[in-house]
C-alpha cells in the first residue's frame, strides 16, 4: 500500500491540450516533490513546495500544494510531445528524509 | 560533476542465482536510497542509510536481500538467491540529508534492470 495515489494513473492526450494530474494521500507531508522520469532513466526532479498552499510554475507547468500539506497537483498547459514521460510525486515525511512516491502517472502526448 | 552511478545498467539471471548492484552517490551527500520501481509504477523504497547506518530497512525482504554501505559511500544491494517476482528496475538515489528543506532533493541514478528467468 502506497502512501501517495495519483490519478489518473494512465493519460494520453493530443499535442497543445491541457492537463491535470492529481496526488492524493491521508497523510501530512513536510514538503511535496515532483519528478518526471523517461524510459531506462531514473527520476528527474521537476520541483519542491513546502507550504501548505504553494503555487509555483515552471514554464507551462505549475505544481500546486494542498493548504493542508496532504495533496498535490500538476497542471500541463498545451501539452508537447516532450512532456511524455511517467509523472511521480513524492513526499517528505518527518525527519524530511523519508520519500515517498506515488503510483505514477504515465503521460503519452501524441503529435 | 557526476552524477549517482549505477552498475550495471542491466543483468539477466536465471532464478536461484544471486546477483549484486552497485551504487556510488553524489560526493557529500550523506544519505542513500535503494528503491525498487516496477514498469509504469513509482519507486518502492527498500532501505535508506544516513552515512553508513542503515536507518529505514523495514520494507528489505530480509531473507533474501542484503546492503552494505562502506565507509558511508559507495552501496552494495544484493539479492541470493533471486526469484521471479524481483524482476524490477533497482534505482539508487542520494540526498544531502539535511531534514525538512526544500533543498534536501533526491538525485537517482539510471537504474539497474533486472530480468529474472
Amino acid at each position: 500500500t502506497q502512501l501517495l495515489e495519483q490519478s489518473p494513473q494512465f493519460l494520453s492526450i493530443q499535442e497543445g491540450e491541457n492537463l491535470t494530474v492529481y496526488c492524493n494521500s491521508s497523510s501530512v507531508f513536510s514538503s511535496l516533490q515532483w519528478y518526471r522520469q523517461e524510459p531506462g532513466e531514473g527520476p528527474v526532479l521537476l520541483v519542491t513546495v513546502v507550504t501548505g498552499g504553494e503555487v509555483k510554475k515552471l514554464k507551462r507547468l505549475t505544481f500546486q500544494f494542498g493548504d493542508a500539506r496532504k495533496d498535490s497537483s500538476l497542471h500541463i498547459t498545451a501539452a508537447q510531445p516532450g512532456d511524455t514521460g511517467l509523472y511521480l510525486c513524492a513526499g517528505a515525511r518527518p525527519t524530511g528524509n523519508q520519500f515517498y512516491f506515488g503510483t505514477g502517472t504515465s503521460l503519452t502526448v501524441i503529435p | 560533476e557526476a552524477g549517482v552511478v549505477q552498475s550495471p545498467r542491466y543483468k539477466i539471471i536465471e532464478k536461484k542465482q544471486p546477483v549484486a548492484f552497485w551504487c556510488n552517490p553524489i560526493s557529500g551527500h550523506n544519505t542513500l536510497y535503494w528503491y525498487r520501481q516496477n514498469l509504469g509504477q513509482g519507486p518502492e523504497l527498500l532501505i535508506r542509510y544516513e552515512n553508513e547506518e542503515a536507518v529505514d530497512d523495514s520494507q528489505l525482504p530480509k531473507d533474501r536481500f542484503s546492503a552494505e554501505r562502506l565507509k558511508g559511500v559507495d552501496s552494495t544491494l544484493k539479492i541470493q538467491p533471486a526469484e521471479l517476482g524481483d524482476s524490477a528496475v533497482y534505482l539508487c538515489a542520494s540526498s544531502l540529508g539535511q531534514g525538512p528543506s526544500r533543498a534536501n532533493v533526491l538525485t537517482f541514478g539510471a537504474g539497474s534492470r533486472l530480468t529474472v528467468l
